[in-house]
Order: C-alpha cells, then sequence, then structure tokens
C-alpha cells in the first residue's frame, strides 16, 4: 500500500526566511503533485512533477522531484504573509486509475 | 476557478440519514474521482468513474455509493449517516487524453457534510 509522508506538518516562519517541505512515499510512482489548500477551501494544483529531477519554479516555490529517494520537496524563498495556508503532497499509485495519496499536509504560517 | 462544480455547498443532517452530493466535472473530462476530507483521516480517495464504469475503489465503506450518469455528471450517496462521517467531500475530475502532458486532477469547492 503506497504511504506518503510529509514533514513538517506545522511549520511557523518569518517574512523574508526560506524553508523547505519533505514529502516522501513508499512506492514506485511516475507522477507527484503538490496542491495549496486555503482554510475551508477546495485544492488548487501548484506543481505536478513527473520525472526524476524535474525541477518547477512559480514565484516563490520551487517543487522537485527525486524518484530514486522517492522524496519531493517544496521549497520556500522570501516567505510572505500570502503563502500561509496547507500544503500537500499527492502521489498516483500507477495502474490504469490516477487515483491520489495524500500526505497529511503540512501547516504554513507565515508571520510578519 | 477549476470548471467543477459541486452541490450543494453545505450539507447538515441527521445521523441515520441518506444524503446525495452532485459533481459535475469539466467539460470534456470523462473521469470523475471522489475524495473525503477529515481531520482526523485527513484527504481520503473514495471512488473514481470513468465514462460511467467504475474505475477503482478506495477507502469507501458500504453505507457509500456513487455513480456516474450519461452526461459525465456523477453523485455520491451516503446513507446511515454516522457523526464521523461529518467531512468536506470533494470532487475532482481529469481530462481523457493528456491534458498538457499530465493527467491532472482539478478539484471542485467541495460539500461540506455536518451529521448531527
Amino acid at each position: 500500500e503506497l504511504k506518503v509522508e510529509q514533514n513538517p506538518l506545522f511549520l511557523s516562519m518569518q517574512e523574508g526566511k526560506n524553508y523547505t517541505i519533505y514529502c516522501n512515499y513508499s512506492t514506485t510512482s511516475d507522477r507527484l503533485y503538490w496542491y495549496r489548500q486555503d482554510p475551508g477551501k477546495s485544492l488548487e494544483s501548484l506543481f505536478v512533477l513527473l520525472s526524476n529531477g524535474a525541477v518547477k519554479q512559480e514565484g516563490r516555490l520551487m517543487a522537485s522531484l527525486d524518484t530514486k529517494a522517492r522524496l519531493s520537496t517544496l521549497h520556500i524563498t522570501a516567505a510572505v504573509h500570502d503563502l500561509s495556508a496547507t500544503y500537500f503532497c499527492a502521489v498516483v499509485s500507477g495502474g490504469s486509475n490516477y487515483k491520489l495519496t495524500f500526505g497529511k499536509g503540512t501547516l504554513l504560517t507565515v508571520n510578519p | 476557478d477549476s470548471g467543477v462544480t459541486q452541490t450543494p455547498k453545505h450539507l447538515i443532517t441527521a445521523t441515520g440519514q441518506r444524503v446525495t452530493l452532485r459533481c459535475s466535472p469539466r467539460s470534456g473530462d470523462l473521469s470523475v474521482y471522489w475524495y473525503q476530507q477529515s481531520l482526523d483521516q485527513g484527504l481520503q480517495f473514495l471512488i473514481q468513474y470513468y465514462n460511467g464504469e467504475e474505475r477503482a475503489k478506495g477507502n469507501i465503506l458500504e453505507r457509500f455509493s456513487a455513480q456516474q450518469f450519461p452526461d459525465l455528471h456523477s453523485e455520491l450517496n451516503l446513507s446511515s449517516l454516522e457523526l464521523g462521517d461529518s467531512a468536506l467531500y470533494f470532487c475532482a475530475s481529469s481530462a481523457s487524453k493528456r491534458d498538457r502532458g499530465v493527467y491532472e486532477q482539478y478539484f471542485g469547492p467541495g460539500t461540506r457534510l455536518t451529521v448531527t
């Protein structure tokens, strides 16, 4: 059974600082997703990572994937308050369906 | 706006009752997925339909069932409701063909179910 672990689960940062969220998964997968969720809202797709070594950047967020280590990272650069949200990584189990297995999420709070 | 719609937005009902949640996928998407989000279980995959047929099942209780209709909208039926069924239920849809090279799932706004 595919397991996805994120850490940390809670992250309190100061504005302007850098930090990394880690996502480990237990079995081979060919795609990994990062989502953002604001309180009471839906999930917003941030990144889709398809291959080993994939790196994608959008604004202050950068995601990478190492399929050999079964590890993805979401790096936050010079955090701002607007980045406060819960971030989820999700992995596709493979096969003919594309069900997502999610990590528990990282609640990020960026303080002024 | 993802293009996926869900109704109702909120639902409050009593234990033992039955409810139906509705989802309309993005135009052209053939796959519909249902997820449950709760504080203790996190985000869990429930079930997937592709063009009217069940494709995959996750941690879906026997009291829950779903279907996808010829117009591709989907309904999730929850019966004999218990307090623990209170959660946010999301529907997602994805394209049948590779969409920009990936099968990206687009999530609806969710239905918040409260069982009292």
